[in-house]
């Protein structure tokens, strides 16, 4: 079965820059998405097809792709962006989530 | 404003059935594809499958399917995930969410709803 591969965590100081990968065969061609979710709280997506960003999400979340990987990056980290982080892609008939990786701010 | 609210936390015994609610409102319930995803205490997102409530076309994820079903109630704008035989393992939170269309994500999702299986 389709499988996304995500390292397990991440730190990063406020302020700075933290990119998070996904890596699936293909993925790019997949149409992968991120999720945020925050301590008991349902999921929100931060990025969709890619690099595309819904309304509400501030510009410092951003995405991109290749062959077999895609990148979420937070530019100028805060406090509040410490969370979980999901990728998910389209395999044929069904929806993939990646294994997550926790963002922690120093 | 698009909403989905779901059912209640529930507490059942092993071997008990189960079926929990996702109904949402703002929006034409038929049109869209509603997904149940698991999240077992402390580990990641799982999508289960999903259903579309305008014909009940559900689509089972392999890790899920034989486990639980699926089903929609067009007239009452609510989606249901049920089990015949719960076990310990059922023990997660569960959400709804609803698939953007076209689309391959989900944008928007449920408050969960929290199944507890214990003796």
């Amino acid at each position: 079965s389709y499988g996304l591969t995500q390292p397990p965590s991440v730190s990063v100081s406020p302020g700075q820059t933290v990119s998070i990968t996904c890596s699936g065969d293909n993925l790019g061609h997949r149409n992968p998405c991120w999720y945020q979710q925050k301590p008991g709280q349902s999921p929100v997506v931060v990025i969709f097809e890619g690099t595309r960003r819904p309304s509400g999400i501030p510009e410092r979340f951003s995405g991109s792709s290749s062959e077999n990987t895609a990148t979420l990056t937070i530019s100028g980290t805060q406090a509040v962006d410490e969370a979980d982080y999901y990728c998910q892609a389209w395999d044929t008939t069904t929806h993939v989530f990646g294994t997550g990786t926790k963002v922690t701010v120093l | 404003e698009v909403q989905l609210v779901q059912s209640g936390a529930e507490v059942r015994r092993p071997g008990e059935s189960l079926k929990i609610s996702c109904e949402g409102s703002g929006y034409r319930f038929t049109n869209y594809w509603i997904g149940w995803v698991r999240q077992m205490p402390g580990k990641g997102l799982e999508w289960m499958g999903m259903i579309f409530p305008e014909d009940s076309d559900a689509r089972y994820s392999p890790s899920f399917k034989g486990q639980v079903t699926m089903s929609a109630d067009k007239s009452l704008s609510t989606a249901y995930l049920q089990w015949t035989t719960l076990t310990a393992s059922d023990t997660a939170m569960y959400y709804c969410a609803r698939r953007l269309e076209p689309g391959y994500f989900f944008e928007y999702w449920g408050q969960g709803t929290l199944v507890t299986v214990s003796s």
